[in-house]
C-alpha cells in the first residue's frame, strides 16, 4: 500500500511530556499538511509543506509545536510540554501540487 | 471503535435507498471542494471532488452537485450500503490557497 502513514496510532502520555509524531506522505507527493481533530469536529489545518519548506502555519499552531519535513519526505511533528486540550486525533495528508488530497490514518494522542 | 463525532446532525436511510448530504460553504473564493467519509479510529477518506468550473461530478455510485449561486455543495449515494455508515464531511480550498478547510460533518446510518 502506498498511502499515507502514520506512527505511532496510538499515545498516551502524561502531561508536561514531550512526543514526536511521524508521517510518511505518497511517495510522489509535494505538498504535506498537518491537521488536528477533536471529537464532533472536522478536522482543522495546523501547517503545510512544499518540499521541505514550511509555507503556512495555523494560530492553533502554539509555540509548543513545531514540524519539519527536513528532506522534503517525511515529516515530524513535535508537542512539547504537553497540556490535557492537545488530546486529539493528529492527521497527516499529502497532495500532488493541487490533487490528490489524502489523508493518513491519524496518531490518536491521549494526555493524562 | 471510537466515535468520529458524538452530536452531529445524523441522516438514517433504509439500506438500498439513495442518500443525500448538503454541505453550505461561506467562502465565494473556494474553487475546489472534496466529500470525505470518514470511519470510526480511521483518517477521512476521499470520495469524490469538484472544481468550482462544474456544476456536476459522477463517480461510482456517488454524484456531487455545486451550486455556486447559494454556496451550496451536496453528495448523492445511490443504493446506500451498510458499509456507507459514517461520517461525511465536505472540504473547501479557496482559490490561490493550499489548505482545507472542513465543514462540521454529518453522520449516515443506514439501515438494514
Amino acid at each position: 500500500d502506498t498511502g499515507v502513514s502514520q506512527d505511532p496510532r496510538h499515545k498516551i502520555t502524561k502531561r508536561g511530556q514531550n512526543v514526536t509524531f511521524r508521517c510518511d506522505p505518497i511517495s510522489e507527493h509535494n505538498r504535506l499538511y498537518w491537521y488536528r481533530q477533536t471529537l464532533g469536529q472536522g478536522p482543522e489545518f495546523l501547517t503545510y509543506f512544499q518540499n521541505e519548506a514550511q509555507l503556512e502555519k495555523s494560530r492553533l499552531l502554539s509555540d509548543r509545536f513545531s514540524a519539519e519535513r527536513p528532506k522534503g519526505s517525511f515529516s515530524t511533528l513535535e508537542i512539547q510540554r504537553t497540556e490535557q486540550g492537545d488530546s486529539a486525533m493528529y492527521l497527516c495528508a499529502s497532495s500532488l501540487d493541487d490533487n490528490g488530497y489524502t489523508f493518513g490514518s491519524g496518531t490518536r494522542l491521549t494526555v493524562v | 471503535g471510537e466515535s468520529v463525532g458524538l452530536h452531529l446532525p445524523t441522516l438514517s436511510v433504509q439500506e438500498g435507498d439513495n442518500s443525500i448530504i448538503n454541505c453550505a460553504y461561506s467562502n465565494s473564493a473556494s474553487d475546489y471542494f472534496i466529500w470525505y467519509k470518514q470511519e470510526s479510529g480511521k483518517g477521512p477518506q476521499f470520495i469524490i471532488d469538484i472544481r468550482s468550473n462544474m456544476d456536476k461530478r459522477q463517480g461510482q455510485r456517488v454524484t456531487v452537485l455545486l451550486n455556486k449561486t447559494v454556496k451550496h455543495l451536496s453528495l448523492q449515494i445511490a443504493a446506500t450500503q451498510p458499509g456507507d455508515s459514517a461520517v461525511y464531511f465536505c472540504a473547501e480550498k479557496q482559490e490561490g490557497g493550499n489548505k482545507l478547510t472542513f465543514g462540521g460533518g454529518t453522520r449516515v446510518l443506514v439501515k438494514p
